[in-house]
């Protein structure tokens, strides 16, 4: 029972570097999303997909972008890592529909330097 | 937007004590809300989920109730003991399919010996 898996677990990047991080759950959720987590903030969601071929900007997408070609996989990638993106990165996943909460993987801790 | 308000921020107890952790949110049209706990460079962890339609559901020690009117949530946890030692973030998900969580920016608990 893998649930969410998150890969890097750890990170650092150069300024304008390029990274992706892989998001991948095997219990056949329809909706994956990408949230950062940074002091003070809280979780804020940065892009989200609601099924395969399919993404949309959640409430910080700049700088980002995803792409969801397998159901079971979801990625985010940085093309010029800025130092405003040093977080940790948290990916969740859940049903289309139902009475359903959400699964979250165990977050990337990404800094830029 | 949907805004959600956890209260205390932080809180420190002795082993033993039952304690109360507060969530608040602005727009009572929710679909569930959802408990979660997150222990210092780790994941979240579901702990509760609570569909708009009840009014609690219990784990253990743990017992969320849920009075959507009035916008608000909490979690209540009898005999704290060191290991529940964690921040705990309160999420609401908004409309039954494509909903998003909006979180809360957590309580941080420590339970002493």
């Amino acid at each position: 029972n893998a649930g969410v898996t998150q890969t890097p677990k750890f990170r650092v990047l150069k300024t304008g570097q390029s990274m992706t991080l892989l998001c991948a759950q095997d219990m056949n959720h329809e909706y994956m999303y990408w949230y950062r987590q940074d002091p003070g903030m809280g979780l804020r969601l940065i892009h989200y997909s609601v099924g395969e071929g399919t993404t949309a900007k959640g409430e910080v997408p700049d700088g980002y972008n995803v792409s969801r070609l397998k159901k079971q996989n979801f990625l985010l990638g940085l093309e010029s890592a800025a130092p405003s993106q040093t977080s940790v990165y948290f990916c969740a996943s859940t049903f289309r529909q139902g009475p359903f909460g959400y699964t979250f993987g165990s977050g990337t801790r990404l800094t830029v330097v | 937007k949907q805004e959600v308000t956890q209260i205390p921020a932080a809180l420190s107890v002795p082993e033993g004590e039952n304690l109360v952790l507060n969530c608040s949110f602005t727009d009572s049209a929710i679909y569930n809300l959802q408990w979660f706990r997150q222990d210092p460079g780790k994941g979240l962890t579901s702990l509760l989920l609570i569909q708009s339609s009840q009014r609690e559901q219990t784990s253990g020690r743990l017992n969320a109730s849920l009075d959507k009117s009035s916008g608000r949530s909490t979690l209540y946890i009898a005999a704290s003991q060191p290991g529940d030692s964690a921040t705990y973030l309160c999420a609401v998900k908004r409309g039954s399919t494509l909903g998003r969580l909006y979180f809360g920016r957590g309580t941080q608990l420590t339970v002493w010996p």
